[in-house]
């Protein structure tokens, strides 16, 4: 069974905020990836890491930071939040090397007002 | 590039009929295929996976054969149930620079009724 967390499951915020979207494996895996998922479900990687102090912009612009100070946490901040960053944001990781597959976090949604 | 395309949904059926979801790709080299499932409110879950030519994924009744010659990875279950309604998304492995990033095609929605 994966076990990758993100907290919070659910955030809603007022515009301006800054935030912090907390993401935690205890699998020992190298690799982590932040997705933003849109309405359409359609998943865009926003940042990638292959281990401590390693970071990398992923496909998709976006305004957020992450940092990996850890092996096991990952998280992404936004310094302030606005309207359209209101979406579901999916954390995910994996052992290095080829021929393995991704475990996911169960989500945050965000929604900024 | 690397890309995946996946048929559109939603897709509709009844319960116990025969499920085909289309995927295809494109990748250099030897990618990994994969299909993720996606329950509403909740992340993606790793449904089944081949890492090489003829290989069959198989998981909870479903299935995929990892077709070179094609470049197809496609989903089918002989029996669908109420319970399978969910997103389902294709994706490979990109291996050809190192990076091992993974790339999702755009989700197929589906939906079995009773």
């Amino acid at each position: 069974e994966a076990d990758i967390y993100q907290t919070p499951r659910y955030l809603v915020i007022g515009t301006g905020k800054k935030i912090t979207l907390e993401c935690s494996q205890t699998m020992g895996h190298d690799k982590m990836y932040w997705y933003q998922q849109d309405p359409g479900m359609e998943l865009h990687l926003i940042h990638y890491s292959y281990g401590v102090n390693s970071t990398e912009k992923g496909d998709l612009s976006s305004e957020s930071t992450v940092s990996r100070i850890r092996t096991e946490h990952f998280p992404l901040t936004l310094e302030s939040a606005r309207p359209s960053h209101t979406s579901q944001y999916l954390c995910a990781s994996s052992p290095l090397g080829p021929n393995t597959e991704a475990f996911f976090g169960q989500g945050t949604r965000l929604t900024v007002v | 590039g690397n890309s995946v395309t996946q048929m559109e949904g939603p897709v509709t059926l009844s319960e116990e009929a025969f499920l085909t979801i289309n995927c295809t790709y494109t990748a250099t080299g030897y990618p990994s295929l994969f299909w993720y499932v996606q329950y509403p409110g909740e992340g993606l879950q790793l449904l089944l996976k081949a890492t090489k030519a003829d290989d069959k994924g198989s998981n909870k009744g479903f299935e995929a054969t990892y077709r070179k010659e094609t470049t197809s990875f496609h989903l089918e279950k002989g029996s669908v149930q109420v319970s399978d309604s969910a997103v389902y998304f294709c994706a490979l492995s990109d291996q050809t620079s190192g990076t091992y990033k993974y790339i999702f095609g755009t989700g197929t929605r589906l939906k079995v009724l009773a």
